[in-house]
C-alpha cells in the first residue's frame, strides 16, 4: 500500500500569510494526487486534482505542485474561511490512501 | 445539481450489522465509480471501499476486508455498504463519494453529508 505523509500536522498562521503543506508518498505516483479541505461539520471539498489542477470554483489563492513522490499545497494569502484541515490523497492505486491531515489554525 | 444522500447510520452493538445507503441524483449514476470513506472521532479521513460503475471491480481497505461489502443498484441510483461484525473502532461518520472520472484525475468531486455509525454496548 502507498503511504502518504503530510507535514506539518498542525500549522498556526495569520490572515494574509502564505502557507505551504507538503505531502510525501512512499513510492512514485506520477501526478495522481488530490487535495481536499475539510471543516468541522461540513463535507470534504475537492480543491486540486492531478497534483496541480484547480477544481472549478476554488479560489486561485490555492495552488498545487509536484510529481513523483513529493507534492505541495500552497495557499497564497490565507483567508478566514481557509482555516480547516487539509488532506492529500493518492489516486494511483488501491487502497486510495489519504494523508493524516494538516490542521490550519488561526495564530 | 449533484446530490449524494447517505442514510442507515445509528447505534449498534459490537458484533452487530448495519447497512448504509447512498442515494444519488443530478448525474448519470452508472457512468461513475463510487467509494465509501469514513472519519472516526478526532481522526483523519480513511478510504474504505470502491466499486466500479458496472460493479465488476471492487476494492477494500484491509481494516474492513471480510467484514464490509460494497454494492450498487444502478436502476435505483443507489450505493450500499453492508457492515458486519462491527467493532468499537468502526465508530465514525461514513461518507459516500463520487469518483469524478478522468476529467478530475479520478478524485472525489462530490461527497454526501455523511451518516454517523456508533458501535457501543
Amino acid at each position: 500500500d502507498i503511504q502518504l505523509t503530510q507535514s506539518p500536522s498542525f500549522l498556526s498562521a495569520s490572515v494574509g500569510d502564505r502557507v505551504t503543506i507538503t505531502c510525501r508518498a512512499s513510492q512514485g505516483i506520477g501526478t495522481y494526487l488530490a487535495w481536499y479541505q475539510h471543516k468541522p461539520g461540513e463535507v470534504p471539498k475537492l480543491l486540486i486534482y492531478a497534483a496541480s489542477t484547480l477544481q472549478s470554483g476554488v479560489p486561485s489563492r490555492f495552488s498545487g505542485s509536484g510529481s513523483g513522490a513529493a507534492f505541495t499545497l500552497t495557499i497564497s494569502g490565507l483567508q478566514p474561511e481557509d482555516f480547516a484541515t487539509y488532506y492529500c490523497q493518492q489516486l494511483d492505486s488501491y487502497p486510495r490512501t489519504f494523508g493524516q491531515g494538516t490542521k490550519v489554525e488561526i495564530k | 445539481q449533484v446530490q449524494l444522500v447517505e442514510s442507515g447510520g445509528g447505534l449498534v452493538k459490537p458484533g452487530g450489522s448495519l447497512r448504509l445507503s447512498c442515494a444519488a441524483s443530478g448525474f448519470t449514476f452508472n457512468d461513475h465509480y463510487m467509494s465509501w470513506i469514513r472519519q472516526a472521532p478526532g481522526k483523519g479521513l480513511e478510504w474504505l471501499s470502491y466499486i466500479s460503475n458496472s460493479d465488476n471491480s471492487i476494492y477494500y481497505a484491509d481494516s474492513v476486508k471480510g467484514r464490509f461489502t460494497i454494492s450498487r443498484d444502478n436502476a435505483k441510483n443507489s450505493l450500499y455498504l453492508q457492515m458486519d461484525s462491527l467493532r468499537a473502532e468502526d465508530t465514525a461518520v461514513y461518507y459516500c463519494a463520487r469518483d469524478g472520472g478522468r476529467y478530475s484525475g479520478r478524485s472525489y468531486d462530490y461527497w454526501g453529508q455523511g451518516t454517523l455509525v456508533t458501535v457501543s454496548s
